[in-house]
């Protein structure tokens, strides 16, 4: 069955120093992966998608399908990046598509 | 605004009443899904709509909810006979296929406390 794993709840970080958020997936076909984020007060909004293969905010995410991961990683923390991060993967479905999220990891940059 | 719009943005309700929760997507896209947040978890699918058709539904989704896009625009969830373990955040997404994705924005959830 697919599943997103994101095995940490809370990671705390100094300003200024490198992030990595994990996130690992078990899908069968051929994975399409997500980050959304979701700052205080907002809604869930789109980071990155792997298959763009882009740097939004200074963040990248590397599909790897050996470890089937697909880690977030930042080189030099912000504190306006606290956040709660969420990895999504998109399954196939009759006739379209549908997100399955992990649990969330919330960021929290300290100063 | 031209994102996802959901309506209203927080219910609080008495077990035993029906609820009904409104999402109006982005204008062109085509796609529509409802999703359910609960505390500590992330969002979890509970149905699709392409245009008007309903094409998917989770085993969430109970015979007590029921879903609807009537002219392939907006779409409501209507909630019969609430329980209190149908507080949460339902979140609605809209996409349309460009390409080879299907990127879903999300619109803001309406939070329901059932009491």
């Amino acid at each position: 069955a697919q599943r997103v794993t994101q095995p940490e709840k809370l990671l705390s970080v100094f300003k200024g120093a490198p992030v990595e958020l994990k996130c690992n997936y078990s899908y069968s076909g051929s994975p399409e992966l997500f980050w959304y984020v979701q700052y205080s007060r907002q809604r869930l909004q789109l980071l990155l998608r792997h298959i763009s293969r882009e740097s939004i905010k200074g963040f990248t995410a590397d599909l790897n399908k050996g470890e089937t991961s697909f880690h977030l990683k930042k080189p030099f923390a912000q504190e306006e990046d606290s956040a709660m991060y969420y990895c999504a993967l998109l399954i196939l479905t009759g006739g379209g598509n549908k997100l399955t999220f992990g649990t969330g990891t919330q960021l929290k940059v300290e100063l | 605004d031209t994102g996802v719009s959901q309506d209203p943005r927080h219910k609080i309700t008495k077990r035993g009443q029906n609820v009904t929760f409104r999402c109006d997507p982005i204008s062109e896209h085509n796609r529509l899904y409802w999703y359910r947040q609960t505390l500590g978890q992330g969002p979890e699918f509970l149905t699709y709509f392409q245009n008007e058709a309903q094409l998917e539904k989770s085993r969430l989704l109970s015979d007590r909810f029921s879903a609807e896009r009537p002219k392939g625009s907006f779409s409501t969830l209507e909630i019969q006979r609430t329980e209190q373990g149908d507080s949460a955040m339902y979140l609605c997404a809209s996409s349309k296929r460009q390409g080879s994705t299907d990127t879903q924005y999300f619109g803001p959830g309406t939070r329901l406390t059932v009491l």
